[in-house]
């Protein structure tokens, strides 16, 4: 399978924890993408490398949010003294940087009690 | 501030009654129109790019179409398999990461 992974596809945690996701990305495509997406709405963009380098953040992501993506291959996102109100589908997406589409994984689905 | 405005909010057809899907935008300079399908706890599949006013694109079942300011997504006898949820995005010329900015969909259901 070539397309993007996405680990846990489901995680429950109580608030104050930390938690971390992984986003294995399409190997050739250079840039990626994290976008966080709750009930009835749109994905939400949160933040955005191309190779190794995180170059966007949205306001979305506060200091509690962050990401790394070594040696410009899979990607983690960390959120550390969860919240309720981070309750939420994380999406991961990989591009090629043309002006197509992304690929989109299938989700980290987190629940915080 | 780039903007994607998705209607209905939900949509119910009975199967083989063709419909529409709305999508309105504002953007500084369009370098791409996206539409998404998205099943339930599935992250979104990508359907198709527009890029300039007048553009249509077709699979299967769907057809999507653009204007300076709208795009439409046309589905023509549609079966229960269709249901799912429908996302539109866009992209920005100023926009150097390439984000999309999305809308907050249609949900589609096809009864049989």
């Amino acid at each position: 399978d070539t397309g993007v992974s996405q680990d846990p596809r489901h995680k429950i945690t109580k608030r104050g924890q930390n938690v971390t996701f992984r986003c294995d990305p399409i190997s050739e495509h250079n840039r990626l993408y994290w976008y966080r997406q709750t009930l009835g709405q749109g994905p939400e963009f949160l933040t955005y490398f191309q190779n190794e380098a995180q170059l966007e953040k949205s306001r979305l992501l506060s200091d509690r949010f962050s990401a790394e993506r070594p040696k410009g291959s899979f990607s983690t996102l960390e959120i550390q003294r969860t919240e309720q109100g981070d309750s939420a589908m994380y999406l991961c997406a990989s591009s090629s940087g043309t002006l197509y589409g992304y690929t989109f994984g299938s989700g980290t689905r987190l629940t915080v009690v | 501030e780039d903007q994607v405005t998705q209607s209905p909010e939900a949509l119910r057809l009975q199967e083989g009654e063709s419909s529409s899907l709305n999508c309105s935008y504002t953007v500084s300079g369009l370098r791409g129109l996206f539409w998404y399908r998205q099943d339930p706890g599935k992250g979104p599949e990508f359907l198709f790019t527009l890029y300039s006013a007048g553009e249509e694109k077709e699979k299967e079942r769907l057809k999507a179409t653009l204007t300076k300011k709208e795009s439409f997504l046309h589905i023509t006898a549609p079966k229960p398999e269709d249901s799912a949820t429908y996302l539109c995005a866009v992209r920005g010329e100023m926009d150097s990461s390439y984000k999309l900015i999305f809308g907050s969909g249609t949900r589609l259901l096809v009864r049989p």
